[in-house]
């Protein structure tokens, strides 16, 4: 279990610049979620997949926000024209699914400041 | 939908001294209860987990949280708390159906002082 690994750890734009973050989750996990955390507030949900589908997106997910999982593996999420507003931690997180509820886990994250 | 409250923003305590930090959930099913640990510019840590069963669930590092379904609260309690769990902790629920996204509560900032 080499636990879920994002990259890059941090990130710096300019507004108004596209950027790509990269998750890859735990291997046998076939779920696989995104969440964004702002300063001083717990995670919110963005979206998430099971294996390639991607099954449900929040409505904090905008027009500029797309994530992909191409092969049911590794995910993608990126912004495209970032704004202020997206300057936050973003989370990944993936879990087995199943009958039984399944505790995800959490990658460090990747930090996005907007300058 | 569900949400989580977490009332206290900040929790100050002697090492050593016992801690609680509350949280409560509101819901219209079913809930399952988790709480998460976060130090500084990393990611979340699962301490511990309500699915079923018994009330009182023991997680890692010396905590345990109680389910309380008349009072809607999911308490995690620590009876002897060191400087190391100074840290960020998040209560979160999730119920069955819809992917188990997680639905946070704004944390609260366990700070351990000598």
């Amino acid at each position: 279990d080499t636990g879920v690994s994002q990259d890059p750890r941090h990130k710096i734009t300019k507004r108004g610049q596209n950027v790509t973050f990269r998750c890859d989750p735990i291997s046998e996990h076939n779920r696989l979620y995104w969440y964004r955390q702002t300063l001083g507030q717990g995670p919110e949900f963005l979206t998430y997949f099971q294996n390639e589908a991607q099954l449900e997106k929040s409505r904090l997910l905008s027009d500029r926000f797309s994530a992909e999982r191409p092969k049911g593996s590794f995910s993608t999420l990126e912004i495209q024209r970032t704004e202020q507003g997206d300057s936050a931690m973003y989370l990944c997180a993936s879990s087995p699914s199943g009958q039984v509820i399944q505790p995800q886990h959490f990658g460090d994250g990747t930090r996005l400041s907007i300058l | 939908a569900q949400s989580v409250t977490q009332l206290d923003s900040q929790v100050p305590v002697f090492e050593e001294a016992p801690v609680e930090l509350r949280c409560n959930y509101s819901s219209s099913v079913s809930v399952y209860l988790f709480w998460y640990v976060q130090y500084p510019n990393q990611g979340l840590q699962l301490l511990l987990k309500y699915l079923s069963g018994s009330t009182l669930v023991k997680g890692i590092n010396g905590f345990e949280a109680e389910f309380n379904k008349s009072q809607t609260s999911f308490h995690l309690r620590k009876p002897s708390v060191h400087i190391s769990d100074t840290a960020e902790y998040f209560c979160a629920v999730t119920r069955t159906g819809g992917g188990n996204k997680l639905t946070f509560g704004t944390g609260t900032q366990l700070k351990v002082e000598l």
